[in-house]
């Protein structure tokens, strides 16, 4: 089955500064990958996605880039603010599959 | 405000005892799904089902067993608990694209159940 690898496992930055986070994935079949943010006592949120057939997808201070050859994807979050603290899961999907694989995830901290 | 509603947000419970999960989506989503969340080791997948009628087994499905009579509801169930059960329980639930059927959806989140056995 797919196995999804996340680093690192936590992760400092200091405000305004940018934060990255790779994931990697086994299943060359795998084509859908999205990322959540999870805030303290809440279920993961959505925050982008992208499909196998683009290899890179912003919106506003996030981006995710997909390079499907060495099977690897990664979040990009620019001037970071300490709203931006919390707990990022990356995931990868294959094509009827019934479910997702998830990355083990990252604690940002984003100091002010 | 449409969503994923979990029921009891924690519970303690004896080792021994059976314990059903609730999850309730108002957004008539085909998949739904269980997860259990431990520290370090992220999101484990328990069992899904991708369409009311259907379930599966996820990863870690030992211990727990799912029903889907109706498109809403996926109760989660312990049959007899155990210490090594004690964990965060996260229910999830997918749409389905109409104009391509196998087209992967995201997921959507409920906030979790706080299960501790004793």
């Amino acid at each position: 089955g797919e196995n999804v690898e996340q680093h690192p496992s936590t992760l400092s930055v200091q405000e305004g500064d940018s934060a990255v986070i790779k994931c990697t994935y086994s299943d060359s079949a795998s084509n859908y990958f999205p990322w959540y943010k999870q805030e303290l006592g809440k279920g993961p949120q959505l925050i982008i996605d992208i499909r196998s057939n683009v290899g890179e997808k912003k919106d506003q201070r996030i981006a995710v880039t997909l390079n499907k050859t060495a099977k690897h994807f990664s979040l990009h979050i620019t001037e970071t603010q300490p709203e931006d603290s919390a707990v990022y899961f990356c995931a990868a999907r294959t094509p009827n599959a019934g479910k997702s694989t998830f990355g083990d995830g990252t604690t940002l901290t984003v100091k002010p | 405000i449409a969503g994923i509603t979990q029921a009891p947000t924690s519970q303690i419970l004896a080792a021994g005892r059976r314990m059903t999960l609730r999850c309730t989506q108002d957004m008539r989503h085909n998949a739904m799904y269980w997860y259990r969340q431990d520290l370090g080791l992220g999101l484990r997948l328990i069992h899904y089902s991708n369409t009311a009628g259907t379930t599966g087994k996820g990863e870690v499905p030992d211990g727990y067993s799912v029903s889907r009579a109706n498109t809403d509801d996926f109760p989660l169930t312990l049959a007899s608990a155990v210490p090594s059960q004690t964990s965060v329980y996260f229910c999830a639930s997918s749409d389905r694209d109409r104009e391509r059927p196998y087209s992967n959806q995201p997921q959507h989140f409920g906030d979790g159940t706080r299960l501790s056995i004793l």
